[in-house]
């Protein structure tokens, strides 16, 4: 049975830093997996897409990374702003269905 | 354009009420998904309709959970004699094509629902 773990649950950092989010999965059978931002009382804003054939996506100051063989990715943040403040999400597709998702790492930048 | 949008956004129910939550997928999306999401946690996925047909109800947690697409367009997630460890939040996605394994879902603001 697939499982996804994020670590940490929760972090705060000062307003500038960089800082990196992990997601484990323990099976690598995978399509894509994906990292989704959720704001308190709001619906999932889809943030980077990494197919199971790619290593990395890059979307402004965000990278996602992808180790499918060691059922592993990061997100980087760059130069973290107070509006980056939100819970984050890896999930994961394993068939056409079905995404699984961790529980979210919820990040507080301090200004 | 017009994103998913979910109605209502927010019911209390007493113990035993029967809900129905309403999602309106991004018009022409062929693939719709209903999850749960209990507090504090990921969202999980409770079923998957592609047009009307629903193909996976996997996920449903008891058959007191019923969903239905009757026309491949609006979807209602219907729960009966309610308990309180249905209260959580239900979103609604849809992504536009089937058998896209590289399609995003593009989720609703999704209902909360409290059980009294």
């Amino acid at each position: 049975k697939q499982e996804v773990t994020q670590i940490p649950a929760a972090l705060s950092v000062p307003e500038g830093e960089n800082l990196v989010l992990n997601c484990s999965f323990t099976d690598s059978a995978i399509y894509n997996l994906q990292w989704f931002r959720q704001d308190p009382g709001k619906g999932l804003t889809s943030l980077l897409l990494i197919q199971s054939s790619q290593r990395e996506q890059t979307s402004g100051r965000l990278n996602a990374s992808l180790d499918k063989s060691s059922g592993r990715s990061t997100l980087y943040i760059a130069a973290s702003q107070p509006g980056d403040s939100a819970t984050y999400l890896c999930a994961v597709r394993i068939r056409d269905d079905k995404i699984i998702f961790g529980k979210g790492t919820r990040l507080h930048i301090l200004p | 354009g017009a994103g998913v949008s979910q109605s209502p956004r927010y019911k209390v129910a007493k113990r035993g009420q029967d809900v129905a939550l309403r999602c309106d997928p991004i018009s022409g999306h062929v693939s719709l998904f209903w999850y749960q999401q209990a507090l504090g946690q990921g969202p999980e996925f409770l079923t998957y309709f592609q047009n009307e047909a629903q193909l996976d109800k996997s996920g449903l947690p008891s058959d007191r959970f019923f969903a239905e697409r009757p026309e491949g367009s609006v979807s209602t997630l219907k729960i009966q004699r309610t308990q309180q460890e249905d209260s959580a939040v239900y979103l609604c996605a849809s992504s536009p094509r089937v058998g896209k394994n590289q399609e995003t879902q593009y989720f609703g603001p999704g209902t909360r629902l409290l059980v009294l």
